[in-house]
């Protein structure tokens, strides 16, 4: 079965550009996440959507970014205009419902300096 | 509010030695907990969880106990070897009264550094 699949790894951009992350969540998962992960840091949510709604975005910046998820099956993150603080790692995950106990899976992340 | 905090690393071992990394847990309601590692250059990996107190998660010869009374979920191993070099991540996932929530809240990860 195929994981959480994103794209690209790796972006390199310079300040003031925008950038664009997309992410193919596991199939069947209703649950979509965007996380973003500074150095040495844990990830920290950005969005999460219930098939194509987002329930929770409230650690979205709003002004630079946006998401979204049509059809809720795939998802693009934006960013622009990128700011050197912007640089990080930005994963997706997925997972099946609700509960808390359900497991989320993660893809490999798109990491994206800004120069 | 919710919050992970797990011990700072780096931690560094020899091969075969026992190890235990530390996590408590703040959380308002009835927690989830999980551990996460993230290989070199990789995604973060599920390593195992345990969803309600005394529950014993375990996976790969790692294991952690949910422990209500003391806030924890330390992970350990009785013997580590080189390929076990990670960052590893402590996290809760809260489920509310009256609710349904799957939000991972995360420590700031603990580097291990096993050495042959």
């Amino acid at each position: 079965e195929a994981g959480v699949v994103q794209s690209p790894r790796y972006k390199i951009i310079e300040k003031k550009q925008p950038v664009a992350f997309w992410c193919n969540p596991i199939s069947g998962h209703n649950t979509l996440y965007w996380y973003r992960q500074n150095l040495g840091q844990g990830p920290e949510l950005l969005i999460r959507y219930e098939n194509e709604e987002a329930v929770d975005d409230s650690q979205l910046p709003k002004d630079r970014f946006s998401a979204e998820r049509l059809k809720g099956v795939d998802s693009t993150l934006k960013i622009q205009p990128a700011e050197l603080g912007d640089s990080a790692v930005y994963l997706c995950a997925s997972s099946f419902g609700q509960s808390s106990g359900n497991t989320i899976y993660f893809g490999e992340g798109s990491w994206l300096t800004v120069v | 509010g919710n919050s992970v905090t797990q011990m700072e690393g780096p931690v560094t071992l020899s091969e075969e030695a026992f190890l235990t990394i530390n996590c408590t847990y703040t959380a308002t309601g009835y927690p989830s907990l999980f551990w996460y590692v993230q290989y070199p250059g990789e995604g973060l990996q599920l390593l195992l969880k345990a969803t309600k107190a005394d529950d014993k998660g375990s996976n790969k010869g790692f294991e952690a106990t949910y422990r209500k009374e003391t806030t924890s979920f330390h992970l350990e191993k009785g013997s580590v070897q080189v390929s076990d070099s990670a960052v590893y991540f402590c996290a809760l996932s809260d489920r509310l009264a009256g609710g349904a929530t799957n939000k991972l809240i995360f420590g700031t990860g603990t580097l291990l550094a096993v050495q042959p």
